[in-house]
C-alpha cells in the first residue's frame, strides 16, 4: 500500500512570492490533516478535512494561507505571499477510522 | 500555552543502554497518547501509543508508561542501538481527531 506522498519536497522562495503544496494521502483515507513544524519543533496542526468538507481551520496562521481538498482525495496547501517566519517543514496526513496519523515526508519551505 | 511539555530536549546514550524520555500535559481530558519517530528528512511515524485506560504499554524494545494522577508518561527503550537515533514526540489527543505534539526529543546511541 503505498503511503502519503507529497511535492515538492523541498521549495526556496522569496518574501512575497506564492507558494502550493500538494498531497496525495493512502487510498480510502478520509481524514486528512496539514501541519506545519518549524525547525526544532513538534508538528503543529493548520487545517483538517474530513472527505471535502473543512473540519477545523481555526489555526491556519492567517488569510494568507487557504487549503482545499475538491473531491475528498488529493489536497492543496497554499500560501499567498510567504514571509521569513513560514520557514518550516509543512507535513500531510491522513487516517480512517482508527487513532493513527500517517505522515508523508514533507516539503521543506525556506523563504529568504 | 504548551500543552504537551518533553524533556529533556537532547540525549545521548551508549548503544545497549536504557534510553528514557519524559512527558506531561496539561488537559485532563486528553486520552490517547501516541509516541512519533522522526528520522531527518522524514515524516513522523507512530512508534507506540497508549490509551488513559492503561498504564503500561510494551512493543519490542519499547514501553510506555501512563500516569493519569500526575499527568505524565514516558518512554522506554532497553538495549538502544544506533538504528534508534531520531527525534522522539510526545503527542497527546481527546477526539481521535487533533493530536497536539511536544517539542521533541533528540536522540543519539553511541555505538
Amino acid at each position: 500500500e503505498a503511503g502519503v506522498t507529497q511535492s515538492p519536497r523541498y521549495a526556496v522562495l522569496q518574501e512575497g512570492q506564492a507558494v502550493s503544496f500538494w498531497c496525495d494521502p493512502i487510498s480510502g483515507h478520509d481524514t486528512l490533516y496539514w501541519y506545519q513544524q518549524p525547525r526544532d519543533q513538534g508538528p503543529q496542526l493548520l487545517v483538517y478535512f474530513r472527505d471535502e468538507a473543512v473540519i477545523d481551520n481555526s489555526q491556519l496562521p492567517s488569510d494568507r494561507f487557504s487549503a482545499v481538498r475538491p473531491k475528498g482525495t488529493n489536497s492543496t496547501l497554499k500560501i499567498q505571499s510567504a514571509k521569513q517566519g513560514d520557514t518550516a517543514t509543512y507535513l500531510c496526513a491522513s487516517k480512517t477510522g482508527g487513532w493513527e496519523q500517517y505522515f508523508g515526508p514533507g516539503t521543506r519551505l525556506t523563504v529568504l | 500555552q504548551q500543552q504537551v511539555r518533553q524533556s529533556p530536549q537532547s540525549l545521548t546514550v551508549w548503544e545497549g543502554g536504557t534510553t528514557v524520555l519524559t512527558c506531561s500535559y496539561e488537559d485532563s481530558t486528553f486520552n490517547y497518547f501516541p509516541w512519533y519517530q522522526q528520522f531527518p528528512g522524514e515524516g513522523p511515524a507512530l512508534l507506540i501509543s497508549i490509551l488513559s485506560v492503561s498504564d503500561k504499554k510494551e512493543d519490542g524494545r519499547f514501553t510506555t508508561f501512563f500516569n493519569k494522577r500526575e499527568k505524565k508518561l514516558s518512554l522506554h527503550i532497553i538495549d538502544s542501538q544506533p538504528g534508534d537515533s531520531a527525534t522522539y514526540f510526545c503527542a497527546a489527543s481527546y477526539s481521535n481527531n487533533r493530536i497536539f505534539f511536544g517539542d521533541g526529543t533528540q536522540l543519539v546511541v553511541k555505538p
